[in-house]
């Protein structure tokens, strides 16, 4: 069956503009997570969602990050005034349900902004 | 606190050669522990995951990785290197819980 899927897979931005990146997680998965990751290093949480509720946002970073579910299947992550340190590879990954340990990630969207 | 440390973040095989990436771990709690294999512009896989039943855990690709309380470590093996294992490879942590703790990975090259 088809994976995750995240659009776009790149997004080239300037400073203090607005992005939204989506993702489209396995068909029939309650659960969904964000992950960012920089240059060199392994992926870092942002958010998990359990259905359309955000159960855990401790990682997202600031303010001008903000996530949304608001069907149970499709999230948006938006990024408000982006900044330079914003660039990143930004991962989607899904799973069954909460209880379930794998998480199936999707190939990212690489987002630089200028 | 839980973490991730993975020794070498780049380590260079022979074809055919034995393949050995090293993963040591924190955790304040009996942890489940992941392996995942990155290629170039793809998402994340997983090759294997340890969640408390045998410490031998044997995945895709011929990989395998034990895990070892006593050294707080789930080193991940393959025996023989194949070009097409030529990635970049996390080693993750998650305390039972939904959130995975990544290590800062490994890029493993394999020269023929």
């Amino acid at each position: 069956g088809a994976g995750v899927s995240q659009t776009p897979s790149n997004k080239v931005t300037e400073k203090g503009k607005y992005v939204e990146l989506r993702c489209d997680p396995i068909s029939g998965h309650t659960a969904l997570y964000w992950y960012r990751q920089s240059l060199g290093q392994g992926p870092e949480f942002l958010i998990y969602f359990q259905g359309t509720g955000a159960a855990d946002d401790s990682g997202l970073p600031n303010d001008r990050f903000f996530a949304v579910r608001p069907e149970g299947s499709v999230s948006t992550l938006k990024i408000q005034r982006t900044e330079r340190g914003d660039s990143a590879v930004y991962l989607c990954a899904s799973s069954p349900d909460s209880n379930s340990y794998e998480q199936y990630f999707g190939p990212g969207t690489r987002l630089t902004v200028t | 606190a839980q973490s991730v440390t993975q020794l070498g973040s780049h380590v260079s095989v022979s074809e055919g050669a034995l393949v050995l990436l090293r993963c040591n771990y924190s955790s304040s709690v009996p942890p489940y522990l992941f392996w995942y294999v990155q290629y170039p512009n793809q998402g994340l896989q997983l090759l294997l995951k340890y969640t408390s039943a045998a410490t031998l855990v044997k995945g895709i690709n011929g990989f395998e990785a034990e895990f070892k309380k006593s050294e707080t470590s789930f080193h991940l093996t393959k025996p023989s290197a194949h070009m097409s294992d030529a990635a970049e490879y996390f080693c993750a942590v998650s305390d039972r819980g939904y959130k995975l703790i990544f290590g800062s990975g490994t890029r493993l090259l394999v020269r023929p």
